[in-house]
């Protein structure tokens, strides 16, 4: 199974400071056909996931553009250019290349 | 709109069955994979199961094969958990979820919460 390591577990932010989350995967995610297999999903509080980034740094529909994921191969990272109140929960990403489809712990980020 | 929606869920002894349903609405159900996640309390997520369009390919995660089944009615938008031979290790919100060829896991139900104890 492909081991999904993410860095740090929990952060906490002052509003309009930048956020980064890193993701690292015990295999390249890079798929035959050159497209790689990352997301990202945002759980809120009380909440069911929520799909951010798909295919590393693709926004899916109505992702503020505050959002941006980057990387490639085993090393990616989630990336928030100004943290707002409405950005708190847990951020998990997963790989979709090979089954079983695993995630990585999640990071918990926290509003100072 | 996409909408998925979870129910079945409950309390059930160690060793018992649960069915789960998750009644799907706003997209062609027949045209996308289909999958269950869980979370058990306090912890990550556990992708359990996929499903293809028309059922003919099902897969598992090595800690549910044999026990749990997954399955599918298109007729009546439907996705299914058929869960026997639980174990309080099974204790879980489970959410089933949509598989966009492209975007991936794109659309989530909220979650039924599985009980398992004595």
């Amino acid at each position: 199974d492909i081991v999904m390591t993410q860095t740090p577990l929990s952060l906490s932010v002052t509003p309009g400071q930048p956020a980064s989350i890193s993701c690292k995967s015990s295999q390249s995610l890079q798929q035959s056909d050159g497209a790689t297999s990352l997301y990202w999903f945002l759980q809120k509080p009380g909440q069911s996931p929520q799909l951010l980034i798909y295919e590393v740094s693709s926004r899916f529909s109505g992702l503020p553009d505050r959002f941006s994921g980057s990387g490639s191969g085993t090393d990616f990272t989630l990336k928030i250019s100004r943290v707002e109140a409405e950005d708190v929960g847990l951020y998990y990403c997963m790989q979709g290349k090979q089954l079983p489809y695993t995630f990585g712990q999640g990071t918990k980020l926290e509003i100072k | 709109e996409v909408q998925l929606a979870e129910s079945g869920g409950g309390l059930v002894q160690p060793g018992g069955s649960l069915r789960l349903s998750c009644a799907a609405s706003g997209f062609t159900f027949s045209n996308y994979w289909m999958t269950w996640v869980r979370q058990a309390p306090g912890k990550g997520l556990e992708w359990l199961a996929n499903i293809k369009q028309d059922g003919s390919e099902t897969y598992y995660v090595d800690s549910v094969k044999g026990r749990f089944t997954i399955s599918r009615d298109s007729a009546k938008n439907s996705l299914f958990l058929q869960m026997n031979r639980l174990r309080v290790e099974d204790t879980a919100v489970y959410y089933c979820a949509r598989i966009d060829l492209l975007t991936g896991l794109d659309f989530w139900g909220l979650g039924t919460l599985v009980t398992v104890s004595s």
